[in-house]
């Protein structure tokens, strides 16, 4: 089975920062690839679809790339309210395998 | 809108079986693949099972697979998980989801999840 690893685990950055998120394939998966946030105590939500196409409403900050193995995850400038945990999900086949999650804190 | 409300869950012994349920609405449910993605205790998302939007086609976690079922009824819009012999390790929320294919996909609606405790 395809293994995902995203890093860093965890990562404190300042409001307005440029924050990035890494997920990698250990085989190609194309670009059959998802971004999803999660906020404390709430239920996960997409965020980008087909490693870089941004789901309808999500802030232009967002933005995702990579094709194939190495993925990312991009927040142009960080916000307060984009305090949350972080997940890239595989889904080309199954089993559709999820990151461990990276936890984006305010420093 | 679409909604996706989860029941069924709550607290069981080891070894013993649950089924979930997931009522959708909003959308046209036999149009679209579905998933079951859980969350134990503060840890991170775990994808369980989907099921393509006939029914015909469905896939398992090897966490699960020999203990959980995934199936639908198309007529009653609604999503099920059948979870026998559950084990502690099972303890989590339980979440549905809507695939954006019609066999997997990626999730772009989530049910609020039903909580599973697996305790003696």
């Amino acid at each position: 089975d395809i293994q995902m690893t995203q890093s860093p685990s965890s990562l404190s950055a300042s409001v307005g920062d440029r924050v990035t998120i890494t997920c990698r394939a250990s085989q190609g998966i194309t670009n059959y690839l998802a971004w999803y946030q999660q906020r404390p105590g709430k239920v996960p939500k997409l965020l980008i679809y087909g490693a870089s196409t941004l789901q309808s409403g999500v802030p232009s900050r967002f933005s995702g790339s990579g094709s194939g193995t190495d993925f990312t995850l991009t927040i142009s400038s960080l916000q307060p309210e984009d305090v949350a945990t972080y997940y890239c999900q595989k889904y080309n086949s199954a089993p559709l395998t999820f990151g461990q999650g990276t936890k984006v804190e305010i420093k | 809108q679409v909604q996706l409300v989860e029941s069924g869950g709550g607290v069981v012994q080891p070894g013993r079986s649950l089924r979930l349920s997931c009522a959708a609405s909003g959308f046209s449910f036999r149009s679209y693949a579905m998933h079951w993605v859980r969350q134990a205790p503060g840890k991170g998302l775990e994808w369980v099972a989907v099921m393509s939007y006939d029914g015909t086609k469905e896939y398992c976690a090897d966490s699960v697979k020999g203990r959980f079922t995934i199936s639908r009824d198309n007529s009653k819009n609604t999503l099920y998980l059948q979870m026998n012999s559950l084990r502690p390790e099972d303890t989590a929320i339980y979440y549905c989801s809507r695939t954006t294919g019609t066999t997997t996909g990626d999730a772009d609606y989530w049910g609020q999840g039903t909580l599973v405790t697996v305790s003696s």
